[in-house]
């Protein structure tokens, strides 16, 4: 079955320790994106990738890194430059005509630092 | 600035009961508004799109209907069960190309008692 594989589960660092979050997606969608969760919150853009090679900053891109060097691929690396880390990360795919086509999410990673 | 509004923010009613959840949204230009349901510590999973030219969509037991110009949305699940207790959040998308964004609402906490 297609769908958004996001590991870890659940993640703890300490603090001033970078760490990368894995996406990974077999519905052969353009667009990927990265959002945070935190409680009382909206969800909130991190970044975004509509190709390969190429990707744009969300709300709150600072102190975080992206990269997308395959179509199925779009890691997050948080890193120690992030003021307040901890929080349910979810990375999401779409079809490039975003228009008509929804979004399909993944179960997301709880990160925890400490 | 759009804002998605939903109401209430949790919603606790017995099984069997037909029930409607809102989503108001504070821009008309979207070009589409999307229901999702999310389940403790997961992903969230897409229910329905509504294209900004069409009045609704449905799918099984729920209906979701669009008023661009009052700037309403609405979910309606019919004959409710346990299972369908859930947070359920709109979101609508904003602006083209490079610009485009979905805004989120915080979510109808819903539970559905036995």
């Amino acid at each position: 079955d297609g769908g958004i594989t996001q590991s870890p589960k659940y993640l703890f660092r300490k603090e001033g320790q970078n760490v990368t979050l894995s996406c990974e997606q077999n519905l052969n969608h353009d667009a990927m994106y990265w959002y945070r969760q935190d409680p009382g919150q909206g969800l909130r853009l991190i970044y975004y990738s509509q190709i390969v090679n190429d990707f744009q900053k969300g709300d709150i891109a600072e102190g975080y890194s992206v990269s997308r060097e395959k179509k199925e691929s779009f890691p997050l690396t948080v890193t120690s430059a992030q003021k307040n880390p901890t929080a349910f990360y979810l990375c999401a795919s779409s079809s490039i005509n975003f228009y008509n086509s929804p979004l399909h999410f993944g179960n997301g990673t709880r990160l925890t630092v400490t | 600035k759009q804002e998605v509004t939903q109401i209430p923010a949790a919603l606790s009613v017995p099984e069997g009961e037909n029930l409607v959840l809102n989503c108001s949204f504070t821009d008309s230009a979207i070009y589409n508004l999307q229901w999702f349901r999310q389940d403790p510590g997961k992903g969230l999973t897409s229910l329905l799109l509504i294209q900004s030219s069409q009045r609704e969509q449905t799918s099984g037991r729920l209906n979701a209907s669009l008023d661009k110009s009052s700037g309403r949305s609405t979910l309606y699940i019919a004959a409710s069960q346990p299972g369908d207790s859930a947070t359920y959040l709109c979101a609508a998308l904003r602006g083209a190309g490079n610009n485009r964004k979905l805004i989120w609402g915080l979510g109808t906490s819903l539970a559905v008692n036995p």
